[in-house]
């Protein structure tokens, strides 16, 4: 079974530019979730989608964006980068459907971004 | 605001048993407490949740207060394989909520 795959791996941006990341989710899991993950801050809550609704987001401002499409995979973009957004921006899926009980999350390799 | 605190390090010798410790003061009575751990250069892993009572799986055991304002994570036997940073996390549905983090050093 093939797990969540994330690309791409690397990837360097100038300040102002924008990015896109994407995410390929276990095959039959339809929550995809996105999470930074920097030195200082650790590892922060983006958003997360479940049949191509959004359903939670973190507290990051609107420049972070992200949607999913109808085969479960999600695409995050940053706009307008900044410094502070360099990071490894993880996206894990789930089979969770609903109710607080979020199950295991499983998180794919990443992908690290560097702004300069 | 959710808050998870746990000790930022900790050192274990291989073969001997670890307990991790966290405390989820905020804690509210439907969240599960989950446990994940990240080694170096991969995303988090698995490791086990639970709510309320005890829980045990192939790779450790959860053993969860009664007030549930802490948990600790127990590893039977420590491996140098099981060397990595371990997050204690309070999970609000779909929104997990990551603690700081306890960097785990197993000695050979």
């Amino acid at each position: 079974k093939a797990g969540v795959t994330q690309t791409p791996r690397y990837l360097i941006k100038t300040r102002g530019q924008q990015v896109t990341l994407s995410c390929s989710p276990i095959s039959g899991h339809r929550s995809v979730s996105w999470y930074q993950q920097t030195p200082g801050q650790g590892l922060q809550f983006l958003f997360e989608y479940f049949s191509e609704t959004q359903r939670n987001k973190g507290n990051f401002p609107g420049r972070f964006s992200g949607r999913q499409f109808s085969n479960s995979r999600s695409e995050m973009n940053v706009s307008t980068l900044e410094l502070g957004d360099s990071a490894l921006y993880l996206c894990a899926s789930s089979l969770a459907v609903a109710g607080t009980n979020t199950g295991e999350l499983f998180f794919g390799e990443g992908s690290r971004l560097t702004v300069l | 605001d959710a808050k998870t605190t746990q000790p930022n390090s900790m050192e274990s010798n291989e073969e001997e048993p670890v307990h991790l410790p966290c405390n989820h003061s905020t804690i509210s009575g439907t969240d599960y407490i989950h446990w994940y751990r990240q080694l170096p250069s991969q995303g988090p892993e698995y490791v086990i949740h639970g709510l309320t009572s005890n829980v045990n799986n192939r790779m450790a055991s959860l053993a969860i207060a009664e007030d549930r304002k802490s948990s600790t994570l127990i590893l039977h036997r420590a491996t140098l394989r099981d060397a990595a940073v371990y997050y204690c996390i309070q999970d609000y549905g779909q929104n997990f909520v990551f603690g700081p983090g306890t960097r785990l050093s197993v000695l050979p």
